[in-house]
């Protein structure tokens, strides 16, 4: 299975600002995801981050607020924009294991937004 | 819609006790089905997954879940549950290689 790392692991950020998490894959993989956990929520999709293409975002999720780079097979990062309370969360990247349909997850990263 | 529905949000259960979780879906076509588990303070991991075949998987930790597509169910099972089954559950669901959509989560609590 894929071993997903992520950094950082939790941050504590002011309202205005940005915060850029970074996911790295130990193998080449497709298909990257991107996934919120609001507190005592489950997980809701934000992007699919292809190499090569543009991300393709969920509705209710725009690139201007959570632009994604996705510069190789192996890493992908997410920034979340102009940060507000709303945006408190656990972030998570989860990637395709290598030619199957079968998603492994970061072990996230944990955002406040104060 | 493509949904996931987990009715049991929160259960409790002594050790030893059986334990099934429920879970629905309502997709067209071929369905990839998943359960996953969150331990306190670790990240998802993967409990079993069902892509075709034999209808009842068997996972890591002796769980194991039946598909029934007449119910649109994809349940998990464990005969005898410990304390440190304690975490969450989540059932999800895809079609082909796409994002998966997860269920709201079933919070187990095992009392020793």
């Amino acid at each position: 299975s894929a071993v997903i790392s992520q950094k950082p692991s939790r941050d504590i950020c002011q309202r205005g600002t940005s915060l850029t998490i970074q996911c790295q894959v130990d193998s080449q993989v497709t298909m990257m995801f991107w996934y919120r956990q609001q507190p005592g929520q489950s997980l809701t999709l934000i992007a699919t981050a292809n190499q090569g293409s543009e991300a393709t975002y969920e509705s209710g999720f725009v690139i201007d607020k959570f632009p994604i780079s996705r510069p190789n097979l192996t890493f992908s990062t997410l920034t979340v924009s102009n940060m507000s309370p709303e945006d408190s969360s656990i972030y998570l990247c989860s990637a395709e294991e290598g030619g199957g349909e079968t998603q492994y997850f970061g072990p996230g990263t944990r955002l406040l937004v104060l | 819609a493509q949904s996931v529905s987990q009715h049991n949000h929160h259960v409790i259960l002594s050790e030893a006790a059986s334990l099934e979780l429920g879970c629905n879906y309502s997709y067209g076509g071929t369905v990839n089905l998943f359960w996953y588990v969150q331990y306190p303070g670790q990240h998802l991991q993967l409990l079993l997954k069902y892509f075709s075949g034999d209808p009842l998987v068997k996972g890591i930790k002796g769980f194991e879940a039946e598909f029934i597509k007449s119910k649109f169910s994809f349940n998990l099972r464990k005969p005898s549950v410990q304390w440190s089954d304690t975490a969450e559950y989540f059932c999800a669901a895809n079609t082909g290689r796409r994002a998966l959509t997860f269920g709201s989560g079933t919070r187990l609590q095992v009392q020793p």
